[in-house]
């Protein structure tokens, strides 16, 4: 169980374009969702953090207006790279995790999606 | 930043036991501690957490020493596809929906030799 898609797997667009990527848990409700990042040979980054209903809290330094982060249900989570830089080139992973029972799932991560800005 | 110190990387034989060490000295009394890993280009996997005790399940074992200062993560069996690279993390675990962010270091980067 457990199980976090991601789409796409990658994608490529260009310079000043919009990209969305989606975020779903698959057999459990995601009462929280995470946003990472990661460049090549680096660790992942932390972006945001949403919970369903509310609005992201975004970690310091990563512009809200530029990736907008969406949790409208508690299945799925979008990330919006507005006007795409090619520095915005990059790994984006996604994480959910839920509640059973009182509890809390783990934090289990989405495959990734790989963009490229041209 | 991380508070957790792990070797850049680590060279395993095949079918051997890979122990993966991580240094956690300022760890407070409510935090866990938790292993990932990541196989390239693919999102990072839980492997394992533990708080003081001992822990194992079917893909490892976790060896927390009784200072909680430092830890053990071990393969016991490794393979090729045991290839990645391995992230030790301290996080708070509440109950309730609330958890501490997962803050990744560097980690070690396991390779598994034939």
């Amino acid at each position: 169980g457990a199980v976090v898609s991601q789409h796409p797997s990658w994608v490529i667009c260009k310079s000043g374009t919009s990209v969305k990527i989606e975020c779903r848990s698959l057999d459990f409700q995601a009462t929280t969702m995470f946003w990472y990042r990661q460049f090549p040979k680096q660790s992942l980054m932390l972006m945001a953090t949403s919970n369903e209903g509310s609005k992201a809290t975004y970690e310091q330094g990563v512009e809200k207006d530029k990736f907008l982060i969406n949790h409208a249900s508690l299945t799925l989570s979008t990330l919006t790279v507005t006007s795409a830089h090619p520095e915005d080139s990059s790994f984006y992973i996604c994480s959910a995790t839920g509640l059973a029972g009182g509890r809390s799932y783990e934090q289990y991560f989405g495959p990734g999606t790989r963009l490229t800005v041209t | 930043d991380a508070k957790t110190t792990q070797p850049p990387s680590m060279d395993c034989a095949e079918g051997r036991a890979a122990n993966l060490p991580c240094n956690h000295s300022t760890i407070s009394g409510n935090e866990y501690v938790y292993w990932y890993r990541q196989i390239h280009s693919q999102g990072p996997q839980y492997i394992i957490h533990g708080l003081k005790n001992n822990e194992t399940n079917e893909m490892a074992s976790l060896i927390i020493t009784e200072d909680r200062k430092s830890s053990t993560l071990i393969l016991p069996h490794a393979t090729l596809r045991d290839t990645a690279v391995y992230y030790c993390i301290v996080r708070v675990l509440g109950y309730g929906g609330s958890q501490g962010n997962l803050i990744f270091g560097k980690g070690t980067k396991l390779s598994v030799k034939p």
